[in-house]
């Protein structure tokens, strides 16, 4: 089945501990992005890679790491989390560019 | 600026009932693409629809259409015969490229409640 997986779906952390969210996607999709969506503001894009090796930052990207090594994964790192984080997340993927996304189902991350 | 603006927060339609959502957006590009994504209370996102800034016709899939003027600037999501599933977030967004790199950017959604 084709299909967005991240991990974990729910996670609550404390300020500072570093935190990875993986995201895989089995679709052979070049585009890969993380979003955060926050009450009132919807989807904001925080990183996205183009292909492997190839990343860019989005609009919130600030307190965020990614890194695309394989085609398929593309994790999130939180290196310091702070209690501003605490968002649903979502990573989503596409064929060629940033074309119809495909999402994974989410993470909610709360940062005490 | 707003790149995306949805400017309802929230609408009500009765069942059966076709719903307009509205949406703008600014561009200086010539190539771009609008999508429609609708977000369940389950929480996933769906993609519903894809308009191509050179396509002539409005694009269409199944009960959901998206009425496209450009020289208006708009992307407005048009679902007919309202279904008590169609009560969901919905975004627009827009492809947005820098040089060679693309994003995606999203507005702040509507809410649709679909009455029975």
């Amino acid at each position: 089945e084709a299909q967005v997986t991240q991990n974990p779906r729910y996670l609550i952390t404390v300020t500072g501990k570093k935190l990875t969210v993986t995201c895989s996607q089995n679709m052979n999709h070049e585009y890969m992005s993380w979003y955060r969506q926050d009450p009132g503001l919807g989807l904001r894009q925080i990183y996205y890679s183009m292909n492997v090796e190839v990343t860019d930052k989005g609009d919130v990207p600030e307190g965020y790491k990614v890194s695309r090594k394989e085609k398929r994964n593309f994790p999130l790192i939180l290196e310091s989390p702070s209690p501003n984080q605490t968002s649903l997340y979502f990573c989503a993927s596409s064929l060629g560019g940033p074309n119809e996304q495909f999402f994974g189902p989410g993470t909610r991350l709360t940062v005490l | 600026a707003q790149k995306i603006t949805q400017t309802q927060p929230g609408m009500f339609v009765q069942e059966k009932e076709a719903v307009t959502l509205d949406c703008t957006y600014d561009t200086s590009d010539q190539s771009y693409g609008l999508f429609w994504y609708k977000q369940p209370s389950s929480g996933e996102m769906i993609f519903l629809i894809y308009q191509g800034s050179y396509d002539e016709q409005n694009a269409t899939e199944g009960r959901y259409s998206l009425n496209f003027q450009k020289a208006r600037k708009s992307a407005n999501l048009v679902i007919s015969a309202s279904q008590l599933g169609d009560s969901a977030m919905y975004f627009c967004a827009m492809r947005e490229w820098r040089g060679s790199q693309g994003n995606l950017i999203f507005g702040k959604g509507t809410k649709l409640s679909v009455k029975p």
